[in-house]
């Protein structure tokens, strides 16, 4: 078991274009969260899924992010637009659904806006 | 109150020492506090979790005691090694079985050799 994967891990992009982020959780993980955390601070909630059903959205989620987890397996994170606010690293975690309060993290994409 | 107080921001031991974090909240109804440990450049990792109902949990070097009526609790690290140097999370479930976290501000914890 390879743990959760993300991808990029990193992204430099020019404000105003649209970036895409990819998430794989652990396998037969059923839910699927996304954070975001800004240097020096914690993660902060963004969104989740059970399966392929987006459960709730932070309304840190601007009009600009979208997420999808089509076929309940992995997830992506796509911010239009792009501004310099939205540097960050984006995390995703899943669980199980026998242990569902255990997130397990994967690495991050870090985003630079410039 | 959909917060997490952590404290403090940034904390020293001698290796062999006992580090001690704490955080504290105001929601009655945060169901489940665990904390994460986090390496730079990694993604947090679960060290240890505990619902309220429970006053202590203990897993090898590391302690949780929960405060329910205080609505505290902090992470006790024993024995303290270089290898613990990383920043430590607080976090707590915002709303009961979603398991969607709020986390607190991190704890940079540096372990002298």
């Amino acid at each position: 078991d390879t743990g959760v994967s993300q991808d990029p891990r990193h992204k430099i992009t020019k404000r105003g274009q649209n970036v895409t982020f990819r998430c794989d959780p652990i396998s037969e993980h059923n839910r699927l969260y996304w954070y975001r955390q800004t240097l020096g601070q914690g993660p902060e909630f963004l969104t989740y899924f059970q399966n392929e059903a987006q459960l709730e959205k932070s309304r840190l989620l601007s009009d600009r992010f979208s997420a999808e987890r089509p076929k309940g397996s992995f997830s992506t994170l796509e911010i239009q637009r792009t501004e310099q606010g939205d540097s960050a690293m984006y995390l995703c975690a899943s669980s199980s659904p026998s242990y569902q309060e255990t997130q397990y993290f994967g690495p991050g994409t870090r985003l630079l806006v410039l | 109150q959909q917060q997490v107080k952590q404290s403090p921001q940034s904390l020293i031991v001698q290796k062999g020492g006992i580090s001690i974090i704490n955080c504290a909240y105001e929601n009655t109804a945060f169901d489940y506090f665990p904390w994460y440990q986090q390496f730079p450049g990694k993604g947090p990792a679960l060290l240890i979790a505990i619902r309220p109902d429970v006053s202590e949990k203990k897993e090898g070097r590391f302690t949780i005691s929960f405060n329910k009526s205080a609505k505290q609790f902090s992470l006790h690290i024993m024995d303290s090694q270089p290898g613990d140097s990383a920043t430590y999370f607080c976090a707590a479930s915002i709303t009961p079985g979603t398991y969607k976290y709020i986390f607190g501000t991190g704890t940079r914890l540096k372990v002298l050799a």
